[in-house]
């Protein structure tokens, strides 16, 4: 099984619909991101969580919220989708200060 | 300005070759800098992790750090197929552990 598990890994919507992606990790790290990816604009930073009561935004959090449940569990919602937010979604952990990222496998978002 | 910029390519070469794989960063902040491997419907991966000036060589892999000119380097030696994919470098400082990431190169290695 996959240390970061995201779901759904594809999901297809409409505009103004509220939108959650899961992500969930064995690995007993306490830092948590969700990153979107898109062709040309590389991987950007949407919100990060360095423990279960810190949320800290990244460099693109309009239009998202998240919520972490738990150690292992980091939830991101749109609230009300809109096409623009058409992309590749990663969810991602690190141990603490070594930086490296563990990502899980991305959910494909497609916002009609 | 982007403060990592990465040619996206794609960049095609044949089995064996030498791979050449560049960034240029513009935060003087940045004190370590890592290269991430993503193959095709997967999330990237570690590859190299650096965080000073010089070359570190892992098998067929060798990051280089030049901080004087800002500038970031992958090498692969004897490119092999299964290198295939796109390429991620990113910056980062210590005490903030928020990487910067670089658009990507994708990389595709002829049989």
């Amino acid at each position: 099984d996959a240390d970061v598990t995201q779901t759904p890994r594809n999901r297809i919507t409409k505009t103004g619909k509220r939108i959650m992606l899961e992500c969930s990790q064995t690995k007993g790290h306490d830092r948590m991101y969700w990153y979107r990816q898109d062709p040309g604009l590389g991987l950007r930073l949407i919100y990060y969580s360095f423990d279960v009561k810190d949320i800290n935004k990244g460099e693109i959090s309009d239009g998202y919220s998240v919520s972490r449940q738990a150690q292992a569990k980091f939830s991101l919602s749109l609230e009300s989708a809109i096409p623009n937010q058409t992309a590749l979604y990663f969810c991602a952990t690190s141990r603490g200060r070594t930086g490296e990222l563990f990502f899980g496998e991305g959910s494909r978002l497609t916002v009609l | 300005q982007k403060e990592v910029e990465q040619d996206p390519g794609p960049l095609s070469v044949p089995e064996g070759a030498i791979v050449s794989l560049n960034c240029t960063y513009s935060n003087s902040a940045f004190q370590y800098f890592m290269w991430y491997r993503q193959y095709s419907r997967k999330g990237p991966e570690l590859l190299m992790y650096t965080y000073s000036s010089g070359n570190k060589e892992d098998g067929r892999f060798t990051a280089q750090v030049d901080k004087s000119s800002k500038y970031i380097s992958l090498f692969i030696r004897d490119s092999q197929p299964s290198d295939s994919a796109t390429y991620l470098c990113a910056g980062a400082t210590f005490g903030n552990e928020k990487l910067t990431f670089g658009t990507g190169t994708r990389l595709t290695i002829i049989p």
